[in-house]
């Protein structure tokens, strides 16, 4: 089994609609991610969330909010979604490792939810 | 601020040649750089990553990267292609002094392998 899942893999709905995309993860990380891709600009940040009661915003998070409902899940809502915000979104996890007064974090990726708003 | 270039949009190699996918990175630290796979359809894989130990770090499938600070670059190569090489490629940047550093993507290199 996959260790950071996501529900759905593809989605199609309509402008206005508001939308939740779901997350959960097995390897037992407290950092959780999301993300959106889009073609050409790599992946930008959307949330992360380092614990259950501590939830950032990323670089682009107009339009979006999310829910750590528990360690292991991590949601996020369109509240009304738009065209611009069709895309593929990508879940993350991440542990961390301190050595020499350095922080080393390798995230882990889902296979990701293709979204389309029409 | 960090910052990430990859500086080939494409590549394409025939089967069994060389690979050379370069990044440039630009950091106010020494960094913490990776390199991601995504094959079509498919999440992203970690590659490799470097984390202020040897500077040439394996990865998996035969692939390797050199951090060269000199240069500020972290590319990364395979001696012979594969087919199941074909794929988009991410470097990557985080910041090392930061716990839960984010990651700064680059724009991706898409391989094609010609057989």
């Amino acid at each position: 089994d996959a260790d950071v899942t996501q529900t759905p893999r593809n989605r199609i709905t309509k402008t206005g609609k508001r939308i939740m995309l779901e997350c959960s993860q097995t390897k037992g990380h407290d950092r959780m991610y999301w993300y959106r891709q889009d073609p050409g600009l790599g992946l930008r940040l959307i949330y992360y969330s380092f614990d259950v009661k501590d939830i950032n915003k990323g670089e682009i998070s107009d339009g979006y909010s999310v829910s750590r409902q528990a360690q292991a899940k991590f949601s996020l809502s369109l509240e009304s979604a738009i065209p611009n915000q069709t895309a593929l979104y990508f879940c993350a996890t991440s542990d961390s490792a301190r050595a020499s007064g350095m922080w080393t974090d390798t995230q882990y990726f889902g296979p990701g939810t293709r979204l389309t708003v029409l | 601020a960090q910052s990430v270039t990859q500086l080939d949009s494409h590549v394409s190699v025939s089967e069994g040649t060389p690979v050379l996918l370069r990044c440039n990175y630009s950091s106010s630290y020494s960094p913490s750089l990776f390199w991601y796979v995504q094959h079509p359809n498919k999440g992203l894989q970690l590659l490799l990553k470097y984390t202020s130990a040897a500077t040439l770090v394996k990865g998996i499938n035969g692939f390797e990267a050199e951090f060269k600070k000199s240069e500020t670059s972290f590319h990364l190569t395979k001696p012979s292609a594969h087919m199941s090489d074909a794929a988009e490629y991410f470097c990557v940047v985080s910041d090392p002094l930061r716990q839960g550093g984010k990651l700064i993507f680059g724009q991706g290199t898409e391989l094609s392998v010609k057989p």
